[in-house]
């Protein structure tokens, strides 16, 4: 799981607001994938990707949206209009979606101010 | 869609005791089934995991049962140590080939 990077590990941010979550990884998985977690719920799937240039929405992809234009790449941005961004943000990557064991990065703490 | 459920969601033991965390699922085309550890502001990491065609799987002092007739599988530690304190997740994978994973038990480990 030390191929898988997430920045900023701390993030602040206004209402109102966009701000991009990083996730990098270097082990040459095609999924990739982004998690919130709160206290109590666990963690909750919000976007994946198979393969570059692919994305699919999770269970709560409002208000936030990806890219995946390179295959270690997979940045999370986080809009205005998601209501309650306040978080643990955590990336994954697996080397297929069909393949079982995931690997998480470090995650990136995001409050909103 | 794939329904996970986690119980406890807090457990307090001595150490030296025993520790069962248990997930129910109801996807029947589940077929693997992981355990992650999170210690506090720190990532899930993997500790143990198990596939459909096995009834249970041992390493060290933690183990891993699974009843797929009840739709089932649980968590075993033994001989709790301190640093097992940490906050436990399940997770099933089936047909959507998307892991759901349970809520988190939160293991607390008396010296």
């Amino acid at each position: 799981d030390g191929g898988i990077t997430q920045s900023p590990k701390y993030l602040f941010r206004k209402e109102g607001q966009n701000v991009t979550l990083s996730c990098e990884q270097n082990l040459n998985h095609d999924a990739m994938y982004w998690y919130r977690q709160d206290p109590g719920q666990g963690l909750r799937l919000i976007y994946y990707s198979q393969i570059v240039n692919d994305f699919q929405k999770g269970d709560i992809a409002e208000g936030y949206s990806v890219s995946r234009e390179k295959k270690e790449s997979f940045p999370l941005t986080v809009t205005s209009a998601q209501k309650n961004p306040t978080a643990f943000y955590l990336c994954a990557s697996s080397i297929g979606v069909l393949t079982d064991t995931q690997y998480f990065g470090p995650g990136t703490r995001l409050t909103v101010l | 869609g794939e329904n996970v459920e986690q119980h406890p969601s807090t457990l307090s033991v001595q150490e030296g005791d025993s520790a069962v965390i248990k997930c129910t699922y109801s996807d029947s085309a589940s077929n693997y089934f992981p355990w992650y550890k999170q210690e506090l502001g720190k990532r899930p990491q993997l500790i143990i995991d198990i596939r459909s065609n096995v009834g249970e799987k041992k390493d060290q002092r933690i183990a891993v049962t699974l009843n797929k007739t009840a739709k089932h599988f649980s968590l075993h530690i033994t001989e709790t140590q301190p640093e097992d304190s940490a906050v436990y997740f399940c997770a099933t994978k089936g047909g959507s080939y998307i892991p759901t994973f349970g809520r988190g038990t939160s293991l607390i480990v008396h010296p």
